[in-house]
């Protein structure tokens, strides 16, 4: 039983295209967030999202799109994908909101190249 | 800006051994602090926390260590085992905003 799971687990595209990455948890958390862990391996707060609620947006690009059609679920739309985009990208999620000291559970990421 | 760092990439050490992972952090504001573990191909797993509060939290072969006046906290595994293999990762949050900023990670690779 899988308690973050993330689709797909790799993700090969060329410069331009959309995708999309989608995040489910069965956990019966409140609270689901994105990260990217760059090149250099930090992973750095990308969107978060309380009970279908955005509450965290830090500096993206408009291109990432989030899209949490319930609690349950935290799905990533990239338009115009660029190679900047490269990366390993993980869902994670908290049992309260995001103004909470809760542990995060992190699903098993996605690794995206863009070509 | 890098906030939170660990400054090791790797560290190895022998079986049995004590294993001493270090971060260092330069925002005083951060009040709660965290390790994840994490293996190949997996998303990080919680390991431990701290709150500024105290100066040492312990939960089984782990010990975490808190030095506020230095900005530096380390955790301490012992004795290791083979599978404390991976990569660990320190993170620190705020009491304005609970985010977590996270460090590089350290790669701990436990010989037999």
């Amino acid at each position: 039983d899988t308690a973050v799971s993330q689709t797909p687990k790799y993700l090969v595209t060329q410069m331009g295209n959309d995708k999309s990455i989608k995040c489910e948890q069965n956990l019966g958390h409140d609270t689901m967030y994105w990260y990217k862990q760059d090149s250099k391996k930090f992973l750095k707060i990308m969107f978060s999202y309380n009970n279908k609620e955005l509450i965290i947006n830090e500096t993206v690009p408009n291109r990432f799109s989030p899209k949490s059609p319930d609690k349950a679920h935290l799905n990533l739309h990239i338009n115009s994908l660029e190679l900047g985009d490269s990366a390993v990208y993980f869902c994670a999620s908290s049992p309260d909101g995001p103004n909470s000291r809760n542990e995060q559970f992190f699903g098993p990421g996605t690794r995206l190249t863009v070509l | 800006d890098q906030q939170v760092k660990q400054n090791s990439p790797s560290l190895s050490v022998q079986e049995g051994r004590i294993s001493i992972l270090n971060c260092d952090y330069t925002n005083s504001m951060f009040d709660y602090f965290l390790w994840y573990k994490k293996y190949p191909a997996e998303g990080p797993t919680f390991l431990i926390s701290i709150s500024s509060i105290k100066d040492k939290n312990e939960d089984g072969r782990f010990t975490v260590f808190l030095n506020k006046s230095a900005k530096h906290l380390s955790l301490h595994i012992v004795p290791s085992q083979p599978g404390d293999s991976a990569v660990y990762f320190c993170a620190a949050s705020k009491d304005s905003n609970y985010q977590l900023i996270w460090g590089a990670g350290t790669k701990l690779i436990i010989k037999p």
